[in-house]
């Protein structure tokens, strides 16, 4: 199993739609947690980093679940600029390593 | 401005030649990383820096070195070595290594044939 997943997608939503990404990880010791969002053949952008109480930036909200070891990046009002690829990120408590998912790849359509 | 620079942005190298990726960063962060990324995969993490003069192996550090003489520059070599150096090479930092965010360069593309 890896310790960062996350579905590849593409998820194809039209403009203004709602969309929920989910990031799985497998070290419930993991206490950082990270959405960065990643154009074609460009560098991985911060998005936002994720709270245990939530975090909301304007349309894009953050949860993470300990229980169930997850974090979420909820999208409101798609735009077409919000085609990206967005990339979890977990870092383990005390140590220099940051776990990459492989991406979920957003496509919002006119 | 702050931010961190890499250069160049495409890179072309015949096979068996070693060949420098440059990487500064202006933000006064102490820990700096590289990373490799192919196609359809996740970042990979090749060596990392916590500090001047002190730099550890990250997952796939075969084929590479890496040097921190300075706290803002953290040049990545790509030796003959690697058997597959073709790739996206991406150079990021953050305040320290015990946590935060990193932030990242806009990545060297090296093509080697």
């Amino acid at each position: 199993r890896k310790e960062v997943e996350q579905d590849p997608g593409p998820f194809n939503v039209p403009e203004g739609a709602t969309v929920a990404f989910n990031c799985t990880y497998s070290n419930s010791a993991s206490q950082s947690f990270f959405w960065y969002r990643q154009d074609c053949r460009k560098e991985p952008k911060l998005l936002m980093s994720v709270y245990s109480s939530g975090n909301e930036d304007g349309r894009f909200t953050a949860q993470l679940n300990r229980a169930s070891q997850y974090i979420s990046l909820l999208i409101r009002d798609s735009k077409l600029s919000d085609s990206a690829t967005y990339l979890c990120v977990v870092r383990h408590p005390g140590t220099y390593k940051y776990i990459f998912g492989t991406g979920t790849r957003l496509k919002v359509l006119a | 401005d702050g931010g961190i620079t890499q250069s160049p942005k495409y890179l072309f190298r015949k096979e068996g030649q070693n060949v420098t990726l440059s990487c500064e960063q202006n933000l006064n962060h102490d820990a700096m990383y590289w990373y490799r990324q192919d196609p359809g995969q996740g970042l990979r993490l090749i060596y990392y820096s916590q500090i001047v003069n002190d730099f550890q192996k990250g997952d796939i550090a075969e084929g590479y070195s890496v040097s921190r003489e300075k706290k803002e520059s953290f040049p990545l070599t790509v030796t003959s070595a690697q058997k597959n150096p073709t790739a996206f090479y991406l150079c990021a930092s953050s305040i320290d290594t015990t946590g935060g965010e990193q932030y990242f360069g806009p990545g060297t593309r090296l093509t080697v044939t």
